[in-house]
């Protein structure tokens, strides 16, 4: 059971490039998320997922794209790469049951450096 | 809608002392708490969670938290700091959505830990 695992783990791009960052989890949850850290500022949530084929945007959705394809991916795209998007990036999965909260498991990040 | 301020970015206790973190939050529906903890370049790893039931609660590595509707508050406190405790640690607030759960977290900006021997 690897739980929630990302790929790559590190990446360098140049400005205006683009990339796709992989998040898997073997937990089959229906919800998973995509969040950016950086220092000083906690988690901030980009983009949502609440089961197969259905997306929703975060807190700061601009400059990223998300499918969810199937249930176990989901992944973050970057159009077109800024040195603003310079940070790591965390994909974290739950269970959903109702209207009970349940706590995310978190994938190790993927620090991405845009010059 | 919910928000969370954690009180001192930065705190740093001696090998043995109390440790404190400090965190409270903001929410029109009863809340579901949690902390988690961030070692050096790894994921977040959870600690403990508040959802309704004990307003103590008890979680891994012997820290615990204290729910305090009175005072919006959520504590994370543990009676004795190992060196292992040293990273970073994160309050964070859910609740249900009008017409169910999105389980969307919002968190604090985090505490970093130090532990001096």
């Amino acid at each position: 059971n690897a739980g929630v695992t990302q790929t790559p783990k590190f990446r360098v791009l140049k400005t205006g490039q683009s990339m796709t960052l992989l998040c898997a989890q073997d937990m089959n949850h229906e919800y998973m998320y995509w969040y950016r850290q950086d220092p000083g500022m906690g988690l901030r949530l980009i983009h949502y997922s609440v089961g197969e084929g259905t997306t929703a945007k975060g807190e700061v959705p601009d400059g990223y794209n998300v499918s969810r394809l199937k249930k176990q991916n989901f992944l973050l795209g970057l159009e077109s790469a800024a040195p603003s998007q310079t940070s790591v990036y965390f994909c974290a999965s739950s269970y959903s049951l109702g209207t009970i909260i349940y706590e995310q498991y978190f994938g190790p990040g993927t620090r991405l450096t845009v010059t | 809608a919910q928000s969370v301020t954690q009180l001192g970015s930065h705190v740093s206790v001696s090998e043995g002392a109390l440790v404190l973190l400090r965190c409270n939050y903001s929410s029109s529906v009863p809340p579901y708490l949690f902390w988690y903890v961030q070692y050096p370049n790894q994921g977040l790893q959870l600690l403990l969670k508040y959802t309704s039931a004990a307003t103590l609660v008890k979680g891994i590595n012997g820290f615990e938290a204290e729910f305090k509707k009175s005072e919006t508050s959520f504590h994370l406190t543990k009676p004795s700091a190992h060196m292992s405790d040293a990273a970073e640690y994160f309050c964070a607030v859910s609740a249900p959505n009008y017409g169910g759960a999105t389980n969307k977290l919002i968190f604090g900006t985090g505490t970093l830990l130090a532990v001096q021997p």
